[in-house]
């Protein structure tokens, strides 16, 4: 079955902590996405990369880092420096094929802080 | 500046015809615009994707005036299960990679 993978559903992070939300696709997508998304609330772009070994900071960076060492793989990092980082985060991607390509979305991560 | 601007919420009743319209001043030349819907505690959903005019799949249609400057989704007869979130996305000006949501409209279906 293709699809976005994100593990794991549910995540607690101690204060001081850094954590990593997996995302995998097995779409050949070039394009990855990250979004956080606080209750009531729309989603806000943190990082997006369109290629391999490149990523560009969306409008909620501060705090968070991330890899695309593989094309399968874009995972996000929450680090210490994310003083609020209690949220849903989902994953995305699409192909590059066209600039109208959908974006496929994974199940996501609700993230609290212990 | 938002991006795109839509109401922050609806209510319809079952049956009803839905429309959700979405403001995109911005919009660049080659931007579609794509609608997507939204269950609590889960990704957004793929529903339908316009560039100009009207387009028609099995579940809404898009209506798209001239000036681009704006769309409608509209949601036939619709049911208690459409009650959602739904967004419409425009890609940036300076990259049709960056794609920013806006905060969306809930819709809310009553019996």
């Amino acid at each position: 079955d293709g699809g976005i993978t994100q593990s794991p559903k549910y995540l607690f992070r101690k204060e001081g902590q850094n954590v990593t939300l997996s995302c995998e696709q097995n779409l050949n997508h070039d394009a990855m996405y990250w979004y956080r998304q606080d209750p009531g609330q729309g989603l806000r772009l943190i990082y997006y990369s369109q290629i391999v070994n490149d990523f560009q900071k969306g409008d909620i960076a501060e705090g968070y880092s991330v890899s695309r060492e593989k094309k399968e793989s874009f995972p996000l990092t929450v680090t210490s420096a994310q003083k609020n980082p209690t949220a849903f985060y989902l994953c995305a991607s699409r192909t590059t094929v066209a600039t109208n390509e959908k974006l496929f979305f994974g199940s996501g991560t609700q993230l609290s802080v212990l | 500046l938002a991006k795109t601007t839509q109401p922050i919420s609806m209510d319809s009743y079952e049956g009803q015809e839905v429309n959700i319209t979405c403001s995109h001043n911005n919009i660049a030349t080659n931007d579609y615009i794509t609608w997507y819907q939204q269950f609590p505690s889960q990704g957004p959903r793929f529903i339908i994707q316009g560039y100009k005019t009207k387009v028609t799949n099995e579940v809404a249609s898009l209506f798209i005036p001239a000036d681009r400057k704006s769309s409608t989704l509209s949601l036939p007869r619709v049911s208690l299960s459409d009650t959602a979130v739904y967004y419409c996305l425009v890609g940036e000006e300076d990259s049709s990679y960056k794609l920013i949501f806006g905060s969306g409209t809930r819709l809310l279906v009553r019996p």
